[in-house]
């Protein structure tokens, strides 16, 4: 963190609901990730994006969307598509100076179906 | 097949003890190699980076690693535990190939006894 927020810490939805998590950095980095993290899992990357108006999807981007319509947001989308959205997510950043290739993380939002 | 493994799931030592938790990694091209730690309900703090040179890297909170490149291994240590080490520990790997991506281990998690 320390740059990087992310927001509601905590987020409970309905079944049949769409959310929306945010992530915000003042690092003024290029790229951000969202990863998914579940108990024995680590962390599985969602969707990235390397610059604005660009993003790619990652391992499991199924039931999710993004956008980067500002180089200091990246918010997603958890939509009624995916069918076990109950997990923690976390935001990174990453400066794309090859001297500096270290991703930082944002404090991460839980999210509960109930 | 890009992968990271931590082996040992759950580690538990004592107070004052030495530690050594395992990170064995397979990349393609030249490896970028971090070490990250999670308290409950937070967001991954680097511990320390290898990206070249020096195969022994010091990182913060009196943690070290070192490169193995003959055994694609790069072990977290640490010569004597702090009861408020206990946390999850996650080895990653990462470099460019056309992207800049990241791949995670399962994480291991350490217990410290009093």
């Amino acid at each position: 963190d320390g740059g990087i927020t992310q927001s509601p810490k905590y987020l409970f939805r309905k079944e049949g609901q769409n959310v929306t998590l945010s992530c915000e950095q003042n690092l003024n980095h290029d790229a951000m990730y969202w990863y998914r993290q579940d108990p024995g899992q680590g962390l599985r990357l969602i969707y990235y994006s390397q610059i604005v108006n660009d993003f790619q999807k990652g391992d499991i981007a199924e039931g999710y969307s993004v956008s980067r319509e500002k180089k200091e947001s990246f918010p997603l989308t958890v939509t009624s598509a995916q069918k076990n959205p109950t997990a923690f997510y976390l935001c990174a950043t990453m400066n794309r100076d090859k001297r500096s290739d270290t991703q930082y993380f944002g404090p991460g939002t839980r999210l509960t179906v109930l | 097949a890009q992968s990271v493994t931590q082996p040992d799931i759950h580690i538990t030592v004592s107070e004052g003890a030495s530690l050594e938790l395992r990170c064995n990694y397979s990349y393609g091209a030249t490896p970028y190699l971090f070490w990250y730690v999670q308290s409950p309900g937070q967001g991954l703090q680097l511990l320390l980076k290898y990206f070249s040179g020096d195969t022994l890297v010091q990182g913060i909170k009196g943690f070290e690693a070192e490169f193995k490149r003959s055994q694609s291994s790069f072990n977290l240590r640490k010569p004597s535990v702090h009861w408020s080490d206990a946390a999850e520990y996650f080895c990653a790997v990462g470099g460019y190939s056309g992207t800049y991506k990241y791949i995670f281990g399962t994480g291991t998690r350490l217990k410290v006894l009093a």
